[in-house]
């Protein structure tokens, strides 16, 4: 039973281009959450997805961020024209349906790492 | 507001018993969850407070207290490879938000 997936672990941009993150939560799981944990600080929440919706993106920057979770294939967390201050590790996690699950423990995946020229 | 305050930094002796604090004031309140991070990995789930108390598992254990906003974590007979950080988060209700996290405290275990 493979764990939550993300790809690539590592991902060098320079300024300006575009970054794409991709997540495949765990088999079963219909909620995705991404998080973002630059050096030394805690994580930091940026959005909450189900299949096709967006559900809570409070925490993702108004500008340059996007992501989706289509009803096909792995989320996506897109950032475009990337700044310097975007490198940080982002964490992809997945849960299973609410109500049906123990409590809200979340599955994170192994990150990826993002660094900015 | 969310605030969730931790130790930064906490070193301790092979065998020994360690004790990190966790003290939180949010908005709401679901639950309180201790997570695991070796460096450059991802979080790895410890332990889930819903209720005030000591829960139990294995050398960990967490321990609770709604009305003071209060948890720790408990470490015994630690070994050189708990070292790594403990990530405090807080479940602020309903699932639909992210956890709040704090900034985690980094453990060191010393022979």
């Amino acid at each position: 039973n493979a764990g939550v997936m993300q790809n690539p672990r590592h991902l060098v941009r320079r300024r300006g281009q575009e970054a794409r993150l991709r997540c495949s939560p765990m088999k079963g799981h219909s909620h995705v959450y991404w998080y973002r944990q630059l050096p030394e600080e805690g994580l930091k929440f940026m959005v909450y997805l189900q299949k096709e919706n967006i559900i809570d993106e409070s925490g993702m920057p108004k500008e340059r961020f996007s992501a989706e979770f289509p009803k096909e294939g792995p989320s996506i967390l897109r950032i475009q024209q990337v700044v310097r201050g975007d490198s940080a590790a982002y964490f992809c996690a997945s849960s299973p349906v609410i109500g049906l699950a123990y409590n809200n423990e979340q599955f994170f995946g192994p990150g990826t790492r993002l660094t900015v020229l | 507001g969310q605030n969730i305050d931790q130790p930064t930094e906490m070193t301790a002796t092979e065998g020994a018993i360690v004790q990190i604090n966790c003290t939180y004031q949010t908005s709401g309140f679901n639950g309180l969850f201790w997570y695991q991070q070796h460096a450059g990995e991802a979080p790895t789930f410890l332990s889930y407070n819903v209720l005030d108390g000591l829960e139990e598992k294995g050398r960990f254990s967490s321990f609770l207290s709604r009305s003071k906003g209060y948890s720790y974590l408990l470490l015994k007979e630690l070994q050189m490879k708990d070292s790594a950080s403990y990530l405090c988060a807080i479940d602020s209700g309903g699932g639909a938000d992210g956890l709040t996290f704090g900034k985690g405290t980094h453990l060191i275990i010393q022979p």
